[in-house]
């Protein structure tokens, strides 16, 4: 099985800043990987999908990069409503596990 | 436009059944797989099984294999995960969710996930 690694797994920042998450892969899973948002009491949300396409309707202060078995999304100006847990997920294989998730708060 | 409705909450005893649903509208239900992910409280998102409702092929996690089961009705749009026999550790928030292949395989739109609570 693939397995993914988030980090890290929670991290304090202010609005306006610019933020960082990783996931890396335990093999290589070419550009495979989707990143999702999930706010308190709701559904996760597809923000990213194949490394680095943004989902229609994401706003463009999110992206994504890399590839094989490094991955990184960054939020360019953290805002308000981005404060969430964030998950990187892999479609490499049919049941592509998520990380562990990423909790952003309030700094 | 597209949704995924989940039935609503429920609370049950141990070594009850139970089969919740997810139903699809707005695009073709049998040309898309669905997925169910459990989320423990305060914990991550797990896959459990998926299935293809055009012809029913269902696949699932090695650790929920043998502990629920995923079916489809094509001719009502709907998924379904059921138990026969409930364990308080099933007692989860559990979501469907659609895969689209021109997204690379991503999941893009989620039902709005129905609660599961398993107490005597």
């Amino acid at each position: 099985d693939i397995q993914m690694t988030q980090s890290p797994s929670s991290l304090s920042a202010s609005v306006g800043d610019r933020v960082t998450i990783t996931c890396r892969a335990s093999q290589s899973i070419s550009s495979y990987l989707n990143w999702y948002q999930q706010k308190p009491g709701k559904a996760p949300k597809l923000l990213i999908y194949a490394a680095s396409s943004l989902q229609s309707g994401v706003p463009s202060r999110f992206s994504g990069s890399g590839s094989g078995t490094d991955f990184t999304l960054t939020i360019s100006s953290l805002q308000p409503e981005d404060f969430a847990t964030y998950y990187c997920q892999q479609s490499y294989s049919t049941l592509g596990a998520f990380g562990g998730g990423t909790k952003v708060e309030i700094k | 436009e597209v949704q995924l409705v989940q039935s609503g909450a429920e609370v049950k005893k141990p070594g009850e059944s139970l089969k919740i649903s997810c139903k699809g509208s707005g695009y073709s239900f049998t040309s898309y797989w669905i997925g169910w992910v459990r989320q423990m409280p305060g914990k991550g998102l797990e896959w459990m099984g998926i299935i293809y409702p055009g012809d029913s092929d269902t696949r699932y996690s090695p650790s929920f294999q043998g502990q629920v089961t995923i079916s489809a009705d094509k001719s009502i749009s709907t998924a379904y995960l059921q138990w026969s026999s409930l364990k308080a550790s099933d007692t989860a928030m559990y979501y469907c969710a659609r895969r689209d292949e021109t997204l690379g395989w991503g999941w893009d739109y989620w039902g709005q996930g129905t609660l599961v609570t398993v107490s005597s």
